[in-house]
């Protein structure tokens, strides 16, 4: 299985503070097509997740552009540029290029 | 609006089955490939299953495989999942996903708590 691994796990932000997270795969995530399937998911205290970004980079509809994804192969990361209190939430990454597909621990971001 | 309803979460005894329910709407259910997804309480998130647009073909992580079935109606739009000789290693909130992967819609989730 990809073994998806983020850090940190910790994440506390002053309001308007950037934030980056990081998440390594274990094997490559690039498909034999050149896509590269890793998704970035928000779940707020007591919600479902919530996609923000997929393939890599793609943010999702209504997702502030304050989010963003980057990364290739088997490093990725998810920056905020300006962290807002809406924001406080556990972070996952995940991957569906190999089945099963598998997530990252996810990362708490808190505000400082 | 796509909405995803779970439902049939329930107090079950070790090595005891539950059915779960997933009523879709907003969208066409049989052109998506759509997975379960659980998260222990507390805890991360699983990928248990996915099942093919048609119901042809079905995957399952290795801790629910021949304990587990997924499967679809899509005349009826809902999915389902049936889960057997349930363990307490599988009490979690169980989230039905649209998409294989993509996982671009989640519902609210359903409890399912295996105890004596």
């Amino acid at each position: 299985d990809a073994v998806m691994t983020q850090s940190p796990l910790s994440l506390p932000v002053s309001l308007g503070q950037p934030a980056s997270i990081s998440c390594r795969s274990s094997q490559s995530l690039v498909k034999s097509d050149g896509n590269t399937d890793l998704s970035w998911f928000q779940q707020r205290p007591g919600q479902s997740p919530r996609r923000l970004i997929y393939q890599v980079s793609n943010r999702d509809s209504g997702v502030p552009d304050r989010f963003s994804g980057s990364g290739s192969g088997t490093d990725f990361t998810l920056k905020i540029s300006r962290v807002e209190a809406e924001d406080v939430a556990v972070y996952y990454c995940m991957q569906y290029t190999h089945w099963p597909h598998t997530f990252g621990q996810g990362t708490k971001v808190d505000i400082k | 609006e796509v909405q995803l309803s779970e439902s049939g979460g329930d107090l079950v005894q070790p090595g005891g089955s539950l059915r779960l329910s997933c009523a879709a709407s907003g969208f066409t259910l049989g052109n998506y490939w759509m997975g379960w997804v659980r998260q222990a309480p507390g805890k991360g998130l699983e990928w248990v299953a996915n099942i093919h647009p048609s119901g042809s073909g079905d995957y399952y992580v290795d801790s629910v495989k021949g304990r587990f079935t997924v499967s679809r109606d899509n005349t009826k739009n809902s999915l389902f999942l049936q889960m057997n000789s349930l363990r307490d290693s599988d009490t979690a909130t169980y989230y039905c996903v649209r998409g294989g992967g993509g996982a671009d819609y989640w519902g609210q989730g359903t409890l399912v708590t295996v105890s004596s």
